[in-house]
């Protein structure tokens, strides 16, 4: 089935580790984004990417890096930058074919991430 | 700038009784588009709806219904003979402009309880 693939589906970071999470899809979206989830709170965008080789920053980058060498693929790697990593990482993917670019995303289960 | 407000943190009702869950944004577009989203205890977020702003006809989809009304930028979502499994976390988002960026609002935990 057709879909996205997180992992892991929990992670632990040590004090100035770098850690990146995974993110795979087979929808043949173009678009892929990362977003974090805090408690209480709603879904920030960290970076999206709308082809290949290219992508652009969300409202809360700082502290993250993504590559999309691949249109599968969209990891982020959250850098001992990130102060704060704690939360919930949502990957999500969506067309941008024809003229429906507001295509509702499709979103993977998540990765948790915590601090040891 | 965009922005979405869901003024209720949480909700608790018992299984049956109908409940809605408000939805109110704030955008300078004039085209513009908003979902509602369910996110159960498992982590993934569900997509239950997308609506225009040029079309402000309610929707029904099962026990679930949705009010759109420009007048009061608001598009609040009803769920009729609430069940257990509709417990969840619920989000309502807008879409605005380039890049697919979705602006969510801090989401609605509703609580069915038997």
């Amino acid at each position: 089935d057709g879909g996205i693939t997180q992992s892991p589906k929990y992670l632990f970071r040590k004090e100035g580790q770098n850690v990146t999470l995974s993110c795979e899809q087979n929808l043949n979206h173009d678009a892929m984004y990362w977003y974090r989830q805090d408690p209480g709170q709603g879904l920030r965008l960290i970076y999206y990417s709308q082809i290949v080789n290219d992508f652009q920053k969300g409202d809360i980058a700082e502290g993250y890096s993504v590559s999309r060498e691949k249109k599968e693929s969209f990891p982020l790697t959250v850098t001992s930058a990130q102060k704060n990593p704690t939360a919930f990482y949502l990957c999500a993917s969506s067309s941008l074919l024809g003229t429906v670019s507001n295509q509702p995303q499709h979103f993977g289960d998540g990765t948790r991430l915590s601090i040891l | 700038a965009q922005k979405v407000t869901q003024a209720q943190t949480e909700i608790s009702v018992v299984e049956k009784e109908d409940v809605t869950l408000d939805c109110v944004y704030e955008t300078r577009d004039t085209t513009y588009y908003l979902f509602w989203y369910k996110q159960p205890p498992s982590g993934e977020l569900v997509f239950l709806i997308r609506r225009n702003s040029f079309d402000e006809q309610n929707e029904i989809s099962g026990r679930y219904s949705w009010n759109f009304q420009k007048s009061t930028s608001s598009f609040n979502f009803t769920i009729t003979a609430s069940q257990v499994v509709d417990s969840a976390v619920y989000f309502c988002a807008l879409y605005t402009g380039g890049g697919n960026k979705l602006t969510f609002g801090t989401g609605t935990q509703l609580k069915v309880e038997l």
